[in-house]
């Protein structure tokens, strides 16, 4: 059975870090992109970021230069790395497995439980 | 970036209504298209990729139609469990990007 089990989520101030972890189980992690999805309060949903399986990374604008995406392949564990948080942060934010292996992160049929990051001080 | 446009916003309807949601991409995207389901408090679940293609275990009453910039997703006969929102992803280039979403309420 595939799981993705989020941690790390909570209530950071603006311009502090928080670390997100998305521990995967039931499939071979190493041969699936993943990625990360956000969805503000009351809003739809906004693609963050994602990694291929070999480490190859892509970033929304509104991620690049402040998060970084990566994995621990031993570990089978999914990070997301975010500094200089604003308020505009501020959402649920899930980690998504690709649907098919080596395929080019295109689709995601497994997500994470979500992990609430809330910004202010 | 390639921007993703649903319509309608919402819609009303009874169980065993058909109901069709739409995705205008705003350049092509070939069929690299998405449809996905979302409930309250829970993550997405994929019904469609590529355009058409059903994901595993997804009822046969959704189906998925398009290619370039026109896609369509179809709920034959509307089921209790289908209220929820949709939401198109296109998966063409980065950034990948998702509609705003579909709303389908009980009438």
């Amino acid at each position: 059975e595939v799981r993705l089990l989020q941690s790390g989520g909570g209530c950071v101030q603006p311009g502090g870090s928080r670390r997100l972890s998305c521990a995967a189980s039931g499939f071979t992690f190493s041969s699936y992109a993943m990625s990360w999805v956000r969805q503000a309060p009351e809003k739809g949903l906004e693609w963050v970021s994602a990694i291929s399986g070999s480490g190859d990374t892509y970033y929304a604008d509104s991620a690049k230069g402040r998060f970084t995406i990566s994995r621990d392949n031993s570990k089978n564990t999914l990070y997301l790395q975010m500094n200089s948080l604003r308020a505009d942060d501020a959402a649920v934010y899930y980690c998504a497995k690709d649907n098919l292996p080596v395929s080019g992160t295109r689709y995601y049929d497994y997500w994470g439980q979500g992990s609430l990051v809330t910004v202010s001080s | 970036d390639i921007q993703m446009t649903q319509s309608p916003s919402s819609v009303s309807a009874s169980v065993g209504d058909r109901v069709t949601i739409t995705c205008r991409a705003s350049q092509g995207i070939g069929s690299w298209l998405a449809w996905y389901q979302q409930k309250p408090g829970k993550a997405p679940q994929l019904l469609i990729y590529a355009a058409s293609s059903f994901q595993s275990g997804v009822p046969s009453r959704f189906s998925g139609s398009g290619s370039g910039t026109n896609f369509t997703l179809t709920i034959s006969s509307l089921q209790p469990e289908d209220f929820a929102t949709y939401y198109c992803q296109q998966a063409n280039s980065f950034p990948r990007t998702f509609g705003q979403g579909t709303k389908v309420e009980i009438k």
